[in-house]
């Protein structure tokens, strides 16, 4: 099984609202990968987690705060975004994260859009 | 810091036309990986070239690592529909203990007339 699964598909939610991203795999994977795809851009990295701890933060603001529960699961928690922040959010796994040669598996990704 | 570069951005081709795709780096790379993204699609990875002057095919599709291991490309002989989408090359991060950071490319689109 070399699924990553993220949910929800979609989401649509205010400023002021909070909300949570999932993202699951089942391959034993032991680094996980929170992406920000804008329309026709590249995914940038915001957050990598390496055996549940985290190892990068790419200077991600803090109205976005990751949370990596168990191997398997990984969170992303939402509060108070901007309308920029609309975007494809990727999670994404690989290995073990430590080193370069690592495959990386993407999840379908969940389509945010902030009013 | 690390700067990946491809070109073109856009690729318009009649069905049948090979299409390719350039990837260059500022610094060397110990690898290339590349991707493709169906529209409305995530990544997906397709390959990894590690040596120096690497060649890889993939059916219609040849990888290639440069000599300095600087630069890349993917060539797509006689493109199908089945090819659109957007091509990725991705170097590793350049930070120290950086894990398994990549450094992606702004991408290729590829449309496919029939």
């Amino acid at each position: 099984d070399t699924e990553v699964t993220q949910t929800p598909k979609h989401l649509v939610m205010g400023m002021t609202n909070k909300k949570s991203l999932k993202c699951e795999q089942h391959m034993g994977h032991r680094a996980m990968y929170w992406y920000k795809q804008k329309a026709k851009k590249p995914p940038e990295l915001m957050f990598v987690y390496s055996y549940e701890k985290l190892s990068i933060n790419e200077s991600v603001p803090s109205r976005f705060s990751p949370e990596c529960p168990n191997s398997s699961l990984l969170n992303l928690h939402l509060h108070a975004l901007q309308p920029e922040d609309s975007a494809l959010y990727l999670c994404a796994s690989s290995s073990s994260g430590s080193g370069s040669r690592e495959t990386q598996y993407f999840g379908p990704g969940t389509r945010l859009l902030v009013l | 810091g690390q700067q990946v570069m491809q070109i073109p951005q856009y690729q318009h081709v009649q069905e049948g036309e090979d299409f390719t795709t350039y990837c260059n780096s500022s610094t060397t790379l110990s690898n290339i990986q590349w991707y493709k993204q169906r529209p409305g699609g995530h990544p997906v990875f397709l390959i990894q070239l590690v040596k120096s002057g690497e060649v890889k095919k993939q059916k219609r599709l040849t990888f290639q690592f440069g000599e300095a291991k600087k630069n890349s490309s993917l060539h797509i002989t006689a493109t199908q529909t089945t090819d659109v989408g957007t091509y990725f090359c991705a170097g590793p991060g350049d930070r120290a203990n950086a894990g398994n950071m990549l450094t992606f490319g702004g991408g290729t689109r590829l449309m496919v007339k029939p």
